[in-house]
């Protein structure tokens, strides 16, 4: 079993939904969750960092850690053609397992 | 916006080759990884180091080496490339805080091909 499991898509969707993208994890140890959005032939930039539990807003992005559950979510409300991109989730334990584990990642693509 | 750059972005090769692949960042960073990405698989971690003269293996078996001799510079190097080396390459930078995880700034990878 991976220790992280993103579904790789890809997801289409109208210009202006609602999109939620998630990952599952099977490592207790992690604290540190991330999101990184990576475009064409570009390298990932970090979009949310979350710790522990609960909920994290950033304008039209909010993530969400369900530790109980493993489960992590990035929600992108009103969703635009630039949100066209690759959304990696990564997580570590911190400490001397500061290394991150990143998912797949899910293509995203927002018709206009 | 991060300041890390890699060098070349593309490269297309042939077998046998010896290559190094550039990696540097102006933003005073101690950590450094690679990184390998194929197409739809997870990044995965080949190495890393901690500052100067620290080089640790990743996660990813890999034959490449690096070294990291200054701060800002932590090139990979490939003694004999083979097509199972095709892959984009990734580097990245962290300001190392020894208690937490780190923010990891990404390069904007290199395409490497090797026929």
């Amino acid at each position: 079993q991976k220790e992280v499991e993103q579904d790789p898509g890809p997801l289409s969707v109208p210009e202006g939904a609602i999109v939620s993208l998630n990952c599952t994890y099977s490592n207790s140890a992690f604290q540190y969750f991330m999101w990184y959005r990576q475009y064409s032939r570009k390298g990932p930039e970090l979009l949310m960092y979350t710790y522990s539990s609960g909920n994290k807003e950033d304008g039209r992005f909010t993530a969400q850690v369900d530790k109980s559950s493993k489960y992590i979510s990035l929600f992108i409300r009103d969703s635009q053609p630039s949100d066209s991109a690759t959304y990696l989730c990564a997580m570590s334990g911190g400490g001397s397992q500061g290394n991150l584990i990143f998912g797949k990642g899910t293509k995203l693509s927002v018709k206009p | 916006e991060a300041d890390i750059y890699q060098t070349p972005r593309y490269l297309v090769i042939g077998t046998g080759k010896k290559i190094t692949l550039e990696c540097s960042q102006t933003m005073g960073h101690d950590k450094m990884y690679w990184y390998q990405q194929d197409p739809g698989m997870e990044l995965h971690l080949i190495h890393y180091s901690y500052g100067v003269n620290s080089t640790e293996k990743g996660d990813l078996s890999s034959e490449s080496t690096v070294s990291r001799i200054r701060t800002e510079h932590f090139p990979l190097t490939l003694e004999s490339a083979r097509p199972s080396h095709t892959s984009q390459y990734l580097c990245a930078s962290s300001e190392f805080s020894g208690g937490w995880t780190d923010t990891q700034y990404f390069g904007p990878g290199t395409r490497l091909t090797v026929l």
